[in-house]
């Protein structure tokens, strides 16, 4: 069955470092890739999306990820955090197709020390 | 609309009713999904629309939930005979088509008693 791996539920990094969050999937083709972020009390909102062609995708608020075919995994980057994005972050995958539901991973927490 | 609204925010019930959850999408949007979010875990399917059509149930958790579209814009989903392990986060969320961008809602936290 098709699932999407966070290996890492809560992750503290100082604002200024840089962030690398990690998101694996299980499925047999390239899916559409997502990254969602949660702030308490809003809703998901979208920060970058694959769905083919350069493996390197920029998103907004200064996110970016790589697609990596041979590890399955299409993890989250960004060069300086923020204290404004402390967060729930969530990888999610759809099968594409006629359907497009999306299957989530648990999601990663990120805490953001001054 | 501007985005997709939920209502109600919250709702506390207690065990044994019933209730009903509403979303409106936005409005050019065909395609509408219901995820279920428990505590500590990602949104996980439930059930989804195109127009007023509902081509997969499959996420649905009993026959207990049930949706619907019937003008092919707001949607509600209905929790019969509620029990605690329905408390959850329920999300709705649109698109233009199916497989494209998905908009969520602010989503209702759902408690039973």
């Amino acid at each position: 069955a098709q699932s999407v791996t966070q290996p890492d539920i809560h992750i503290t990094v100082s604002e200024g470092a840089s962030l690398e969050l990690r998101c694996n999937y299980s499925y047999g083709a390239t899916p559409y890739l997502f990254w969602y972020v949660q702030s308490p009390g809003q809703g998901l909102q979208l920060l970058l999306k694959y769905f083919s062609g350069d493996t390197l995708v920029q998103g907004i608020k200064g996110f970016e990820a790589e697609f990596k075919r041979s590890q399955s995994s299409f993890n989250l980057r960004k060069p300086s955090v923020h204290w404004s994005d402390a967060a729930e972050y969530f990888c999610a995958v759809a099968l594409g197709g006629s359907q497009g539901n999306l299957i989530f991973g648990k999601g990663t927490k990120l805490s953001v020390k001054p | 609309g501007a985005g997709v609204s939920q209502s109600p925010r919250y709702k506390v019930t207690k065990r044994g009713q019933d209730v009903t959850l509403r979303c409106d999408p936005i409005s050019s949007h065909a395609t509408l999904y219901w995820y279920q979010q428990a505590l500590g875990q990602g949104p996980e399917f439930l059930t989804y629309f195109n127009y007023e059509a509902q081509p997969d149930k499959s996420g649905l958790p009993s026959d207990r939930f049930s949706a619907e579209r019937p003008e092919g814009s707001i949607s509600t989903l209905t929790i019969q005979r509620t029990e605690q392990r329905d408390s959850a986060m329920y999300r709705c969320a649109s698109s233009l088509e199916p497989a494209y961008e998905q908009f969520f809602g602010p989503g209702t936290r759902l408690t039973v008693l």
